[in-house]
């Protein structure tokens, strides 16, 4: 079973700085990885496809980078709004394809 | 723009069979679209159901071992999900969504992610 780990659990940080959110899958099961941002009462949202690609409307200060098993997912200048919890997720396209996710990584404000 | 909305009871007793629509408007069900359903517990993580192609091709999560099935409607512009003999460990809000992908005859060729959501439905398992 492959699982993806997501650390750290909790981050800490004030508007201005960077943060730097990371994924980890136990095997390597795909070489992309997606990542979504979830605010309290919302469903998730799209933010990263293809390990490093913004999707439609999101900032240019979110960016993803990562291959085979360690991925990356980098916010600069962090705005009040990006205080959320970010969940990784991959597509493992051996049969049976699946979907698995990451246990999320919550970001809050300092 | 694609909007998606869930539908169904917010409560059942535990050893019935959850039921649970998604509506799709302002775009087509039938394009090289699988639709998916995503459940979170009470204060937790995000957990993949499965996922359905309008022609019946479905996967689903193994941990659910077989308990769930999906099906796309697409004269009524629908995704179904029935989830049988539940108990409280169900109680969720269930999301459906859109999974954007490239396909070649029905099979998926590269998978982007999901791209629409649903806002979500609240089910409760309690007798």
């Amino acid at each position: 079973e492959i699982v993806l780990t997501q650390s750290p659990a909790t981050l800490s940080l004030s508007p201005g700085e960077t943060a730097t959110l990371s994924c980890r899958a136990s095997q390597s099961a795909s070489d992309f990885l997606v990542w979504y941002q979830q605010k309290p009462g919302q469903p998730p949202r799209l933010l990263i496809y293809d390990t490093s690609n913004r999707a439609t409307g999101i900032p240019a200060r979110f960016s993803g980078s990562g291959s085979g098993t360690d991925f990356t997912l980098t916010i600069s200048s962090l705005e009040p709004e990006d205080f959320a919890v970010y969940y990784c997720q991959q597509r493992i396209s051996n049969w049976p394809s699946s979907i698995i996710f990451g246990q999320g990584t919550r970001l809050e404000i300092k | 723009q694609v909007q998606l909305q869930e539908s169904g009871p917010g409560l059942v007793k535990p050893s019935q069979t959850l039921s649970l629509i998604c509506s799709v408007s302002g775009g087509s069900i039938s394009g090289d679209y699988y639709w998916t359903w995503i459940r979170q517990h009470p204060g937790a993580g995000l957990e993949w159901i499965g996922y359905t192609y309008h022609s019946g091709k479905t996967y689903f999560n193994p941990s659910l071992k077989g308990r769930v099935s999906m099906s796309v409607d697409t004269s009524k512009k629908q995704i179904s999900l029935n989830l049988s003999s539940v108990t409280a460990a169900d109680t969720a809000v269930y999301y459906c969504a859109r999974v954007w992908t490239t396909m070649f005859r029905g099979v998926i060729t590269h998978y982007y992610g999901m791209d629409v959501w649903g806002r979500g439905t609240t089910v409760i398992v309690s007798s």
